[in-house]
């Protein structure tokens, strides 16, 4: 059974750093393309970044694209988020999500909650 | 960036009747390889969103059949024939096509 597993959100100030991390199983973890979505409290979706499954291409939405960088760990089945020059509009929760062939985000996380706040 | 624009915002529908959901795109889906890249998300209160159907028309594993997408180009439909009561909650479409990814609004279905 696939898992996706999210884990490190918390409250941070704004201008500060957090990582957060997604853990994943049940699939071959290097085959595929990962993404973070995220939700603002009563708000819609949002995709936030995707990285492919080597690791050589990310890309990002255009309101996180230079604070936030995408990266993983294919030895250790597990994907990262490291966001920098955090903003109050960057509270939200933060989903990892699975690409299939050619299903699209066939599997989400139960998410990790991000708040930026002084 | 393409825009993706659902309506309606919300629809309250009598469990038994059939549920509609439109999704239109600021420019065309379909890629030179034939395909339109348009997706459906549902999302219950409290979970996290599940896949509905792939590439406008594709249901998922384990999707019931009440579930259908149709459409092309820039304008696609979400139907469900007979609205049960699991089936509450918000409704989203997808662009695959191009990055930045993009949702639309979503679409809130009450019972």
């Amino acid at each position: 059974e696939v898992e996706m597993l999210e884990s490190g959100g918390g409250l941070e100030q704004p201008g500060g750093s957090l990582r957060v991390s997604c853990a994943a199983s049940g699939f071959t973890f290097s085959r595929h393309a990962i993404s973070w979505v995220r939700q603002a409290p009563g708000k819609g979706l949002e995709w936030v970044s995707e990285i492919s499954g080597s690791g050589d291409s990310t890309y990002y939405a255009d309101s996180v694209r230079g604070r936030f960088t995408i990266s993983r760990d294919n030895s250790k089945n597990t994907l990262y988020l490291l966001m920098s020059s955090l903003r109050s509009e960057d509270t939200a929760i933060y989903y990892c999500v699975k690409d299939g062939l050619p299903t699209r985000f066939d599997a989400w996380g139960p998410g990790t909650v991000v708040t930026v706040s002084s | 960036e393409i825009v993706m624009t659902q309506s309606p915002l919300s629809l309250s529908v009598p469990p038994g009747q059939p549920a509609s959901i439109s999704c239109k795109s600021s420019q065309s889906l379909v890629h030179s390889d034939g395909n339109a890249y348009l997706y459906w998300y549902m999302q219950r209160p409290g979970q996290s969103p599940h896949l509905l159907i792939y590439e406008v028309s594709r249901r998922f594993s384990g999707v019931p059949d009440r579930f259908s997408g149709s459409g092309s180009g820039t304008d696609f439909t979400l139907k469900i024939s007979r609205v049960e009561a699991e089936d509450v909650g918000t409704y989203y479409c997808m662009q695959g096509i191009n990055m930045p990814l993009t949702f639309g609004g979503g679409t809130k279905v009450e019972i």
